[in-house]
């Protein structure tokens, strides 16, 4: 079945370094990508999302990256901080027989080194 | 307050036990979700409703069951616990309008099922 999946499951980037989170999917109907970040002990909380016919968009310290010719997603963080550190998700959103389906990934742990 | 409360943020029970985790969400969004996380496993859609009249399965349903008391609150039962329901359970809204349906996730409630 379709799955999103991610290349590293840790990640340990120094502090005021950039970080790249990477995302593999394998849907190509999916038309919304969407990260999102979860802190210890909490929920996950909503970060960014890229629709399907664009190829970068960015927020504040962070951008998304959209490759759908390898099917591959991306987060950057900039100049990271010691409260980036946290499970990053990333999902897929899609139309499945007329109801929404969202796919997450696994994760990615993300530690910021002081 | 949270936008999403869950409660209890953990329990610990007894197999057999018939356990209710609720939620409840001052969002004022129609969509509410149920999710379960396990390590490595990502989030799994165990039920969703669209709105008070509408409950459906997702993923991993069985061995769940739901309620949609009202709007805001929408609560997970499982009627008989067994010791592979222990995990983090997430209740979450969206309001659906946003094209990626973004959502607004709990704190999480940690049920551990001796």
């Amino acid at each position: 079945g379709e799955s999103v999946g991610l290349h590293l499951p840790t990640l340990s980037v120094q502090e005021g370094d950039n970080s790249i989170i990477n995302c593999a999917y394998s849907n190509s109907a999916s038309d919304y990508f969407i990260w999102y970040k979860q802190e210890s002990g909490k929920g996950p909380q909503f970060i960014i999302d890229i629709r399907s016919n664009m190829d970068k968009r960015q927020g504040q310290r962070v951008t998304v990256l959209l490759n759908k010719t390898v099917k591959h997603l991306s987060l950057q963080i900039a100049a990271t901080q010691p409260g980036d550190s946290a499970v990053y998700f990333c999902a897929e959103k899609e139309l499945y027989f007329g109801n929404e389906k969202l796919t997450f990934g696994t994760g990615t742990r993300l530690t910021i080194i002081p | 307050d949270a936008d999403v409360t869950q409660t209890p943020r953990n329990r610990i029970t007894k197999t057999g036990k018939r356990i209710m985790l609720e939620c409840s969400q001052t969002k004022g969004h129609d969509r509410m979700y149920w999710y379960r996380q396990d390590p490595g496993l990502g989030l799994r859609l165990i039920y969703y409703s669209f709105d008070v009249k509408d409950i459906n399965k997702g993923e991993i349903s069985d061995g769940y069951s739901v309620s949609r008391q009202a709007q805001a609150k929408f609560s997970l039962s499982l009627e008989s616990a067994i010791p592979n329901q222990t995990a983090l359970y997430f209740c979450a809204t969206s309001d659906g309008g946003s094209g990626a349906n973004v959502l607004t996730f709990g704190a999480g409630s940690r049920l551990t099922v001796l």
